[in-house]
């Protein structure tokens, strides 16, 4: 199947810095990613729908203006994880959509990025 | 979105055959039912997908009822690398569309 990577895979950093997170898809060009977060024990969680070249759609209760996510192009969507706070530690994993037909798979999804805010 | 209902946990021994089910009882007529499974601490990892006929690939089997509100997913021989948790998802543009993850099957399989 085709390849989703995230990078870093884990990132520990100090309360109220930012982490960028890259999400790339390595053999297929994504016209759209998508963004989830992931708390212990719990399921995935939209965040939010980015779109190559437009703004990215949020979910309801997602701060827009501090994920950042921006689609600069078809292989590379980043999220930006702005003045962060312990309650954001949390496992951040992407997915891209991967232009077949209607309904045929599907999404691929990235290993995985863990946050740790001290 | 198709509400789903799976349930919590299921457990089976290596090398038997497992039926993991799903109830999506106001599935669309359009949706197609996706299923993913999830490894501990990696990404969501496509498993199968079908729309109302029975499907097969290398890594499992997938039966929709008649009626679509339900689906089953077999896997054929359970190994300790299948313990995962399991998502059936109702999704009209499997690529395209976001994906609602409910709370799924986390399946445990004993040596």
């Amino acid at each position: 199947g085709a390849v989703v990577s995230q990078h870093p895979s884990w990132v520990i950093c100090k309360s109220g810095t930012s982490v960028k997170i890259e999400c790339r898809s390595l053999d297929f060009q994504a016209t759209t990613m998508f963004w989830y977060r992931q708390f212990p024990k719990q399921s995935l969680m939209l965040m939010a729908t980015s779109n190559e070249g437009s703004k990215a759609t949020y979910e309801q209760g997602v701060e827009k203006d501090k994920f950042l996510i921006n689609h600069a192009s078809l292989t590379l969507s980043t999220l930006t994880v702005t003045s962060a706070h312990p309650e954001d530690s949390s496992f951040y994993i992407c997915s891209a959509g991967h232009p077949k037909d209607r309904g045929q798979e599907t999404q691929y999804f990235g290993p995985g990025t863990r946050l740790l805010v001290l | 979105d198709a509400k789903t209902t799976q349930p919590n946990s299921m457990e089976s021994n290596e090398e038997e055959p497992v039926h993991l089910p799903c109830n999506h009882s106001t599935i669309s007529g359009t949706d197609y039912i996706h299923w993913y499974r999830q490894l501990p601490s990696q990404g969501p990892e496509y498993v199968i997908h079908g729309l109302t006929s029975n499907v097969n690939n290398r890594m499992a089997s997938l039966a929709i009822a008649e009626d679509r509100k339900s689906s089953t997913l077999i896997l054929h021989r359970a190994t300790l690398r299948d313990a995962a948790v399991y998502y059936c998802i109702p999704s009209d543009e499997g690529g395209s569309e976001k994906l609602v993850f409910g709370k799924g099957t986390k399946l445990t399989v004993n040596p």
